[in-house]
């Protein structure tokens, strides 16, 4: 079963608005990850944040996580209409990887 | 090679026909995850291994579905008897290191399976 829930499910904005998502999960984590997954395409990595830290920037992202509410965010800064994809977080409690439904973001231009 | 690779990338069967999905990992990579997609849900974990050894299997839906990596490398997810509800997106992932602590996972682009 998938531990991750995200939210919105879908979320559309105008082209350099900044997107913001969200993650909420179920059990004690060592660390969280965000993937983003373009249409029918693999999923790329995108940034990585351990149970210890409380954010995290690499480039346009920011990545927030709150383990006392069991929550994470990732902020997308001067969107892109090539930020269009899915993002999914992925749990893990050092046991499986969990991933959530996802958010489908869509950048108009 | 550069990238997790997984063949075929299309695959359409008839019901009752016995599938098998290849993962090549990224070379050096110790450990290797399928998991299974459903259209507009997240990857849903099937199976794990490090080196040649399945460490968890606890995500396979039922004993049509097994998995082996005998030398460590290459993978096989096996489906014996397809069924429709078996169609899905199924993808392959490996991470440098043993165990998923703080360890990446690169995604390939998964198989497209249909039965029908």
């Amino acid at each position: 079963s998938q531990q991750g829930e995200e939210d919105p499910q879908a979320l559309s904005i105008q082209e350099g608005e900044n997107a913001t998502m969200n993650c909420s999960y179920k059990t004690s984590i060592n660390n969280l990850q965000w993937y983003r997954q373009n249409s029918g395409r693999g999923l790329v990595h995108l940034i990585l944040i351990r149970s210890n830290e409380r954010e995290k920037h690499s480039g346009r992202l920011r990545v927030t996580l709150d383990t006392s509410k069991k929550s994470s965010s990732l902020l997308i800064t001067a969107s892109r209409a090539a930020d269009t994809a899915s993002y999914f977080c992925a749990t893990d409690d050092g046991n499986q990887f969990y991933f959530g439904t996802g958010t489908s973001l869509t950048v108009i231009p | 090679g550069a990238g997790v690779s997984q063949s075929p990338r299309y695959k359409v069967t008839k019901r009752g026909q016995d599938v098998a999905l290849r993962c090549d990992p990224i070379s050096g990579h110790v450990s290797l995850y399928w998991y299974r997609q459903a259209l507009g849900q997240g990857p849903e974990f099937l199976t794990y291994f490090n080196y040649e050894a399945q460490q968890d299997k606890s995500g396979l839906p039922n004993d049509r579905f097994s998995a082996e990596r005998p030398e460590g490398s290459i993978s096989t997810l096996t489906i014996q008897r397809t069924e429709q509800r078996d169609s899905a997106m199924y993808r392959c992932a490996s991470s440098l290191g043993q165990g998923r602590s703080g360890n990446t996972i690169y995604f390939g682009e998964g198989s497209w399976l249909t039965v029908v």
